[in-house]
């Protein structure tokens, strides 16, 4: 199975600076990765397919960007209602797998 | 408006049964996989298994293949899933996804339900 690795475990940023988070596959999957934002008790939301390309509705703020084994997620300006846990996932190869998530937090 | 919305959750001893629902609206349900994803208390998203729009092709992660059954009435737009010999690590919260119907070869998920919890306990 793909062991899929965020970090950090929690980012601590101010509204109105950059979010940079990171993601890295135990082995590479092309550009079989999506980014799902979860808030407390709300269902997880789609961001980014294909490593990146927005998913429809999402703002430009978000971008991601990487292929193989190392991605990244990019919040260029945050806003207030960003604030909330966000994981990657591949889907290059069965079973689907998860990483462990990245809290973004209110510096 | 289009959502999902899971159902039947609840307290259940080891070695029990239950049974999740997971109705849809607002879109051609018959036209989607469907997947059950979990997350334990305090962790990850574990994908749990998937349905094809018509209900023919279905598969299910190892630790629960054998125990859990899904299915799909596309009558009713809903999804289920029998989950049978429980276990204290089957616990979490359990949810429904949808993946594009454009999507042919990829498998992200464009929407999904809020969850219902599951805890296995005696």
């Amino acid at each position: 199975e793909i062991v899929m690795t965020q970090s950090p475990g929690t980012l601590s940023v101010s509204p109105g600076e950059r979010a940079t988070l990171s993601c890295r596959a135990s082995q590479g999957i092309t550009s079989n990765l999506a980014w799902y934002q979860q808030k407390p008790g709300q269902a997880p939301s789609l961001l980014i397919y294909g490593a990146s390309t927005r998913a429809t509705g999402i703002p430009a703020r978000f971008s991601g960007s990487g292929s193989g084994t190392e991605f990244t997620l990019t919040i260029s300006s945050l806003q207030s209602e960003d604030f909330a846990v966000y994981y990657c996932q591949q889907y290059n190869k069965w079973p689907l797998t998860f990483g462990g998530g990245t809290k973004l937090e209110i510096k | 408006q289009v959502h999902l919305v899971e159902s039947g959750g609840g307290l259940v001893k080891p070695g029990g049964s239950l049974r999740l629902s997971c109705e849809a609206s607002g879109f051609s349900f018959s036209d989607n996989y469907m997947t059950w994803f979990r997350q334990a208390p305090g962790k990850g998203l574990e994908w749990v298994s998937y349905i094809s729009g018509s209900g023919s092709y279905t598969n299910y992660a190892d630790s629960v293949k054998g125990r859990f059954t899904i299915s799909r009435d596309n009558a009713e737009n809903s999804l289920s899933l029998q989950m049978d010999s429980l276990r204290a690590e089957d616990t979490a919260t359990y949810y429904c996804a949808r993946r594009p119907r454009t999507s042919v070869i990829d498998w992200y998920f464009d929407l999904w339900g809020r969850g219902t919890l599951v805890t296995v306990s005696s």
